[in-house]
């Protein structure tokens, strides 16, 4: 099973400023099994990249993804106020597809 | 509009069966594999279920295999996840999701999810 392993665990920031959420893999992805979520209190997840930097459906370009291999990277450019959130990220390279333990972005 | 409408879930005791449902709307069901991820209280995302567009295929997560199983109705357009031998760490929110080749398999739908509560 690949292991994610999401960082920081917390990121506190303010609106307006840039986030840098961090997603390792235990084995070597490829980039177009790979995806970032996000989820807010009482929702279900939302997607927001895959194939590891294409934007979904709807999404703002504020968001963008990152990285190949087993290191993976979701850039916020400019904080807006109902980006804080959780975000997951998830791979499908091997079986089972497995998610990392999140990230919460809290406003600062 | 595209959209998944679970039905189901509740409060059950240990060792009790529970089956959750998920219509699906907006699109062709029937050419798309579908999924089931659930939260426990608090945690983080897991993937429980799997099963290709036809049904012919099914893959659980080994915490599942042998007590819940996945099907589906495509004349109904409807999803099921049937869960026996209910535990404790079962306890949690599922939620019914379409997988999309097209985007790596990534789940572009979710529906809006079911509380299940194992407990005496």
């Amino acid at each position: 099973e690949i292991v994610l392993t999401q960082s920081p665990g917390t990121l506190s920031l303010s609106p307006g400023e840039r986030a840098t959420l961090s997603c390792r893999a235990s084995q070597s992805v490829s980039s177009t099994y790979f995806a970032w979520y996000q989820q807010k209190p009482g929702q279900a997840p939302r997607l927001l990249i895959y194939g590891a930097s294409s934007r979904a459906a709807g999404i703002p370009d504020r968001f963008s993804g990152s990285g190949s291999g087993t290191d993976f990277t979701l850039t916020i450019s400019r904080l807006e106020p109902e980006d804080f959130a959780v975000y997951y990220c998830q791979q499908y390279a091997g079986s089972p597809r497995t998610f990392g333990q999140g990230t919460k972005l809290e406003i600062k | 509009e595209v959209q998944l409408l679970q039905s189901g879930g509740g409060l059950i005791q240990p060792g009790g069966s529970l089956r959750l449902s998920c219509a699906a709307s907006g699109f062709s069901f029937s050419n798309y594999a579908m999924s089931w991820v659930r939260q426990a209280p608090g945690k983080g995302l897991q993937w429980v279920s799997g099963i290709s567009g036809s049904g012919g295929n099914t893959h659980h997560a080994d915490s599942v295999k042998g007590r819940f199983t996945v099907s589906r109705d495509n004349s109904k357009n409807t999803l099921l996840l049937q869960m026996n031998s209910l535990r404790a760490e079962d306890t949690a929110t599922y939620y019914c999701a379409k997988d999309d080749i097209r985007f790596g398999w990534a789940f572009d739908i979710w529906g809006q999810g079911t509380t299940v509560i194992v407990s005496a």
